[in-house]
């Protein structure tokens, strides 16, 4: 199985400033095959970034993501209140389709 | 609009087996797999395993294989997702969600279900 380590566990930023997670594969993941989620307490996960890069319908230009092979980054360029959540990067271009343990983004 | 809905919270003893449901509406439900994800409380997400359009094929996580049975009913567009032999790791909230139009069932999954938990205690 492809083991997806996502780091820091926590990241504390205020409002306004840039936030830039990571996400490394145990191996190589086709960049066609990355997508990241967005999870809020009480909420299921909601679908960001496919394809390692490109954005789903309705989320704001705010947030991308980047990388190839093994290693991968969610950047939000500018945090909003709403942005403070659980981020969980996830591989399913190999069975079983996996996820990363998440990225917490707490307000410092 | 499109959306899954789930059914509700259930608690079963160690040994039994839990039947979730998920319907779907808003889109053409042949036309989409559906996977199944749970999520301990405090952890990242877990996928389970897919169904196909047709119904007639599933692929399980090896870990879930003998226990974990996926079903279809193209007439209601819902999906069912049947766990047995229950044990206390097996609480967690449970998720049913699409897998995004594209080439085949490596897609990414773009709408979830509301989540149903499964409380495994005696």
């Amino acid at each position: 199985d492809i083991v997806l380590t996502q780091s820091p566990g926590t990241l504390s930023l205020s409002p306004g400033e840039r936030a830039t997670l990571s996400c490394r594969a145990s191996q190589s993941v086709s960049s066609s095959f990355l997508a990241w989620y967005q999870q809020k307490p009480g909420q299921a996960p909601g679908l960001l970034i496919y394809g390692a890069s490109s954005r789903a319908t309705g989320i704001p230009d705010r947030f991308s993501g980047s990388g190839s092979g093994t290693d991968f980054t969610l950047t939000i360029s500018r945090l909003e209140p709403e942005d403070f959540a659980v981020y969980y990067c996830q591989q399913y271009g190999y069975s079983p389709r996996t996820f990363g343990q998440g990225t917490k983004v707490e307000i410092k | 609009q499109v959306q899954l809905v789930q059914s509700g919270a259930e608690v079963k003893k160690p040994g039994a087996s839990v039947t979730v449901s998920c319907r779907a509406s808003g889109y053409t439900f042949s036309n989409h797999y559906m996977h199944w994800v749970r999520q301990a409380p405090g952890q990242g997400p877990e996928w389970m395993g897919i169904i196909y359009p047709s119904g007639d094929t599933t692929n399980s996580a090896h870990k879930f294989q003998g226990r974990l049975t996926m079903t279809r009913d193209t007439s209601t567009s819902t999906v069912y997702m049947e766990l047995s032999s229950l044990r206390s790791e097996d609480t967690a909230m449970y998720y049913c969600a699409r897998g995004a139009a594209g080439s085949g069932s490596y897609t990414s999954f773009d709408i979830w279900g509301q989540g149903t938990m499964v409380t495994v205690s005696s």
